[in-house]
């Protein structure tokens, strides 16, 4: 079985700073994917990045970037210069042989103009 | 379309009476998932269809859900006799196969139940 925590159920930055959202997981398997979507109050799941398990180098995507650290099970995502367009609940998520995604519990953030 | 479609976006319904929530997934995407997301249970996966292979049921909660995929495309998942526990947000995804690809989501489907 897999497991996802995320400890920080809500974050607050600064417009233009930066924040990290921790995420840590569990799973006996080698081979696996890490995402982060993000859900604003619209509902709708945005993927924000992904991360092959396989892959040493860290995921980046514009001001999303991740820090993978397998041996610890650790898989944070820092948003740069953050936008009001930031704002949302964040979740990370594990996707392995069973083809089925395992969600931690989210992390609200709030982007202050 | 584009995305994912989900139909209705919002429902209200009586406890005891049957739903039937709608997803249309990318046209191309042999996969389709639904999930609950809920406030005790967070995001919760139920089903899978791949294909014409048998679904992945495991995660559905009791014998009072079901799903279907017809023709490989369109998917409803059918709620009787529904409880308030029941009340949650519906979302499916779809993806290009079963191997590890990103899931693209709808914006879900909004039960509640009284």
């Amino acid at each position: 079985a897999q497991t996802v925590t995320q400890s920080q159920p809500e974050m607050s930055v600064q417009e233009a700073e930066t924040v990290t959202l921790s995420c840590t997981y569990d799973t006996s398997e080698s081979d696996y994917y890490l995402f982060w979507y993000k859900q604003p109050p619209s509902r709708q799941m945005i993927l924000v990045i992904r991360q092959e398990a396989y892959k040493q180098q860290n995921a980046t995507e514009n001001r999303f970037s991740v820090n993978f650290q397998k041996a610890a099970k650790s898989f944070s995502l820092k948003i740069s210069d953050s936008q009001l367009g930031d704002a949302a609940m964040y979740f990370c998520a594990l996707l392995s042989n069973d083809y089925k995604l395992s969600f931690g519990a989210g992390t609200t953030v709030t982007v202050r103009a | 379309g584009a995305g994912v479609s989900q139909s209705p976006s919002n429902k209200v319904t009586e406890k005891g009476k049957d739903v039937e929530l709608r997803c249309d997934p990318i046209s191309g995407h042999t996969a389709l998932y639904w999930y609950r997301q809920s406030l005790g249970q967070g995001l919760e996966f139920l089903i899978y269809f791949q294909g014409n292979s048998a679904p992945d049921k495991s995660g559905l909660p009791s014998d009072r859900f079901s799903a279907e995929r017809t023709g490989g495309s369109v998917s409803t998942l059918t709620i009787q006799r529904t409880q308030q526990e029941d009340s949650a947000v519906y979302l499916c995804a779809s993806s290009p196969g079963l191997a590890k690809n990103i899931q693209y989501f709808g914006a879900g489907t909004r039960l509640s139940v009284l």
